[in-house]
């Protein structure tokens, strides 16, 4: 069964804490991406990555880093968390557009 | 500027029911619609999708109609049960290709009452 993993489902931070949200997939994709989920904002793209060491910004960038070291794993980084990144974290995996595949979510407060 | 836009943040229908979840997008050029299921604390999952060189698609009880020239999309639910329950996002890819990233609009919560 075909796999992204996210490394924690529930996490509690304080504020000015450096955040690491891990992702790791199994499908050997090329692509790899990083949303963030809000109520009644929908599916936001934070960053995407199409190689390793490669990284693209998506439409919320600011106040967020990444890093793809090897393809399997796709990290997103919250140089100093705050409260306005409190929010569902997803990231996915494809080898196109059609082939989408998500982990369950990070949820993470900052308080 | 929302590309793809979901205008109806929620939706209550009867089980048995039809469910009609809406989806106008603004970008001529998208040639590919997909439609993703999310529950509470879990990660979306795909539905259905539909090319643009087709105007309807059929997966069971999940059909997707598309009307190019009302730039529109429609997922119709048939019947509705309880466990459809969930949020509800219709997608487009951004960039076309290999390497693009998906669209996704706001997202509509379908509630199926017993």
């Amino acid at each position: 069964d075909v796999k992204v993993t996210q490394s924690s489902r529930y996490l509690v931070k304080r504020t000015g804490e450096k955040v690491f949200l891990e992702c790791v997939q199994d499908m050997d994709h090329e692509n790899m991406f990083w949303y963030r989920q809000d109520p009644g904002l929908g599916l936001r793209l934070i960053y995407f990555s199409y190689d390793v060491k490669m990284k693209e910004k998506g439409d919320i960038p600011e106040g967020y880093s990444v890093s793809r070291e090897k393809k399997e794993r796709f990290s997103l980084i919250l140089e100093s968390a705050s409260t306005n990144q409190t929010s569902m974290y997803l990231c996915a995996s494809s080898r196109g557009t059609f082939g989408y595949t998500f982990g369950s979510g990070t949820r993470l407060t900052v308080v | 500027d929302q590309q793809v836009k979901q205008n109806s943040p929620s939706l209550s229908v009867q089980e048995g029911r039809i469910s009609i979840l809406n989806c106008d997008y603004t970008n001529s050029m998208f040639d590919y619609f997909l439609w993703y299921k999310k529950y509470p604390a879990e990660g979306p999952t795909f539905l259905i999708s539909i090319s643009s060189i087709k105007d309807k698609n059929e997966d069971g009880r999940f059909t997707v109609f598309l009307n190019k020239s009302a730039k529109h999309l429609s997922l119709h639910i048939v019947p509705s049960q309880p466990g459809d329950s969930a949020v509800y996002f219709c997608a487009a890819p951004g960039h076309g290709g290999s390497q693009g990233n998906l669209i996704f609009g706001k997202g509509t919560k379908l509630s199926v009452k017993p």
